[in-house]
């Protein structure tokens, strides 16, 4: 257990729909990562928060958005959806403090489905 | 940006030795991790190269070679449960950590 957690494992939806993934990270983690993993793809990144800030942009729709409350927690929101977007989505954390960079742990990942 | 290759896929005998290679193109940054991730699962952490040189952690070893571009994770005494992908990653300097494609390693009986 990372101690990481995301909520819903599974979603199905259908096309044009919006749905809200939902991340808690460890606990003294300030930082929030969120991936978009595909079939048999690599770990795309999309979006980084650090104590309630955006720091870093990946490729991210603009149908996509995030946010990282003051609790830490955060919401990836994906609106608009389409047959492509179905992926498992990963959220992540770190301690990350400025210049010293921890590893990465991932929750357990939100599999979305788009019909 | 960031540049990283990896073998698609690999496969070995149960109880042999493997090397993974990592290749990238990168104008920096903090260090290099790999992870393993079994299919459908959260990728996991294995190990971390900030220097140059070889770190050990059992029967896991990686190594960087930052003026070459280069880092290998050599697995030992393979055992049929190391059947996953193996990732490596590039911390961008906490910005965000770019993960390479993936080498799927399939251990053989």
């Amino acid at each position: 257990d990372s101690g990481v957690t995301q909520t819903p494992k599974h979603l199905i939806t259908a096309t044009g729909q919006r749905v809200t993934l939902r991340c808690s990270p460890r606990s003294g983690d300030l930082s929030v990562y969120w991936y978009q993993q595909s079939l048999d793809q690599g770990l795309q990144f999309l979006i980084q928060y650090y104590n309630g800030e955006e720091r870093a942009k990946g490729n991210i729709l603009e149908r996509f958005s995030a946010q990282q409350f003051p609790d830490l927690h955060s919401e990836l929101n994906l609106s608009s959806l389409e047959l492509g977007d179905s992926a498992l989505y990963f959220c992540a954390s770190s301690k990350k403090v400025q210049e010293n960079t921890g590893e990465l742990f991932f929750g357990e990942g939100s599999r979305l489905t788009v019909l | 940006g960031q540049n990283i290759d990896q073998p698609t896929e690999m496969t070995a005998t149960e109880g042999a030795i493997v090397q993974i290679n990592c290749t990238y193109q990168t104008s920096g940054f903090n260090g290099l991790f790999w992870y393993q991730q079994h299919a459908g699962e959260a990728p996991t952490f294995l190990s971390y190269n900030v220097l140059d040189g070889l770190e050990e952690k059992g029967r896991f070893s990686s190594f960087l070679s930052r003026s070459k571009g280069y880092s290998y994770l050599l697995l030992k005494e393979l055992q049929m449960k190391d059947s996953a992908s193996y990732l490596c990653a590039v911390d961008n300097y906490g910005q965000n950590f770019v993960f390479g494609p993936g080498t799927r390693l399939s251990v053989l009986p």
